[in-house]
């Protein structure tokens, strides 16, 4: 079975800060990975994907991330943080099957210091 | 360009009390999904369909039924509330092509009493 671990809950940067956001995960082949941001009270925005092809992935809002198989982990980062970047994110797996069911970690809420 | 649409967005309901909550999808997507999110533990999967008129367990499936009789809807049932229910439950869709991720719904906040 597939999982995902955030293993940081929350995160407080300060505005214009760099920002990572770890994530591993727990797949017996190469998985379908994603982000997901969560403003308050809102759904999830699809940030980035990873399917194949260049590790490196580019997203919206100035976010990236890089996939490392050796090391099972799909991290995000943004260079310099914006007020705006306040939200909750998801990393989620998901497997290359029938019902692509994806399976969500925890959570890492990002708190911006002005 | 609607996407997906939940309704309620908001609900108390009592211990013992049914509900049915409606989700509507405008993009003849062929996957839908239920979520519940609860807070540190991210979303979990409730149950799923793959198409009209089927329906699949997910990994917290326990006290909610759901049905798929039109491919643009999905609901998800309550038929007895109990507090743990108490949530925010999100429905998605995706196409035939995971390559697009899911599109999400902005959510229903459930309260049980």
């Amino acid at each position: 079975a597939q999982s995902v671990t955030q293993p940081d809950i929350h995160i407080t940067v300060s505005e214009g800060a760099s920002l990572e956001l770890r994530c591993n995960y727990s797949y017996g082949a190469t998985p379908y990975l994603f982000w997901y941001v969560q403003s308050p009270g809102q759904g999830l925005q699809l940030l980035l994907k990873y399917f194949s092809g260049d590790t490196l992935v580019q997203g919206i809002k100035g976010f990236e991330a890089e996939f490392k198989r050796s090391q099972s982990s799909f991290n995000l980062r943004k260079p310099s943080v914006h007020w705006s970047d306040a939200a909750e994110y998801f990393c989620a797996v998901g497997a290359r099957a029938a019902g692509n069911k994806l399976t969500f970690g925890g959570g890492t809420r990002v708190l911006v210091k002005p | 360009n609607a996407g997906v649409t939940q309704t309620p967005k908001f609900r108390v309901l009592k211990t013992g009390q049914s509900m049915t909550l409606l989700c509507a999808q405008d993009m003849n997507h062929e996957y839908m999904y239920w979520y519940r999110q609860d807070p540190g533990m991210g979303l979990r999967l409730i149950h799923y369909s793959v198409g009209e008129g089927t329906t699949a367990k997910g990994e917290v499936p326990d006290g909610y039924n759901v049905s798929r009789l039109k491919k643009q809807n999905f609901l998800l049932g309550l038929e007895s509330a109990a507090p743990s229910q108490t949530s925010v439950y999100f429905c998605a869709s995706r196409g035939g092509t995971p390559y697009y991720g899911y599109t999400f719904g902005s959510g229903t906040r459930l309260t049980v009493v």
